[in-house]
């Protein structure tokens, strides 16, 4: 396992629509996050997995965001009704248990564009 | 609230020259900071980072950076810059000792290398 795996990579859909995306985290990490950035921007934080609990959610995650983590591998992030204002990168990382020095590894990202 | 500001949201610099990108933080923990590289269309690659102890890290591609805790700042400096540096960098602090302990980012820092 060499690295945080997201799909798709890039995404268009048309307003209204719904979409869903994947992260496949390093196997021994057992936390998760979910980002968004958008044009010009630092990423910003959505939610936070350990294991297969949903353990924070920002704000900004409105009630058309879900995400989920089954059995604590792989997660899914749902938009439902999608809006311009969805377009972003959503990044995904991972991090291993234990002690928190250890970095974050990010995924190459999900593109969506909504039309 | 922890925040990172980094100076200049664009520098461009000569083949060769110093690289020079300025990060800020605002911290009510004691921080762990990273500094990240993204190319286009690409993730977050992780540079380097600063947990504890020796406060110049060194990181991939002949980057380094010193924590300074009396200026809380982390600038991060290559000696001679290549071409292949051209990217986008972001600076990012720990938010938490506990919880998620997600990252919050700069706005980032477009670096151009001019030839």
């Amino acid at each position: 396992d060499t690295g945080v795996s997201q799909n798709p990579r890039h995404k268009i859909t048309k307003r209204g629509q719904n979409v869903t995306f994947r992260c496949d985290p390093i196997s021994e990490h057992n936390r998760l996050y979910w980002y968004r950035q958008t044009l010009g921007q630092g990423p910003e934080f959505l939610t936070y997995f350990q294991n297969e609990a949903q353990l924070e959610k920002s704000r900004l995650l409105s009630d058309r965001f879900s995400a989920e983590r089954p059995k604590g591998s792989f997660s899914t992030l749902e938009i439902q009704r999608t809006e311009q204002g969805d377009s972003a990168m959503y990044l995904c990382a991972s991090r291993p248990p234990g002690i928190s020095v250890y970095g974050y590894t990010f995924g190459s990202g999900t593109r969506l564009t909504v039309v | 609230a922890q925040s990172v500001t980094q100076l200049g949201s664009h520098v461009s610099v000569s083949e060769g020259a110093l690289v020079l990108l300025r990060c800020n933080y605002s911290s009510s923990v004691p921080p762990y900071l990273f500094w990240y590289v993204q190319y286009p269309n690409q993730g977050l690659q992780l540079l380097l980072k600063y947990t504890t102890g020796a406060t110049l890290v060194k990181g991939i591609n002949g980057f380094e950076a010193e924590f300074k805790k009396s200026e809380t700042s982390f600038h991060l400096t290559k000696p001679s810059a290549h071409m292949s540096d051209a990217a986008e960098y972001f600076c990012a602090v720990r938010d938490s000792l506990q919880g998620a302990q997600k990252l919050v980012f700069g706005q980032g820092t477009r670096l151009t290398i001019n030839p």
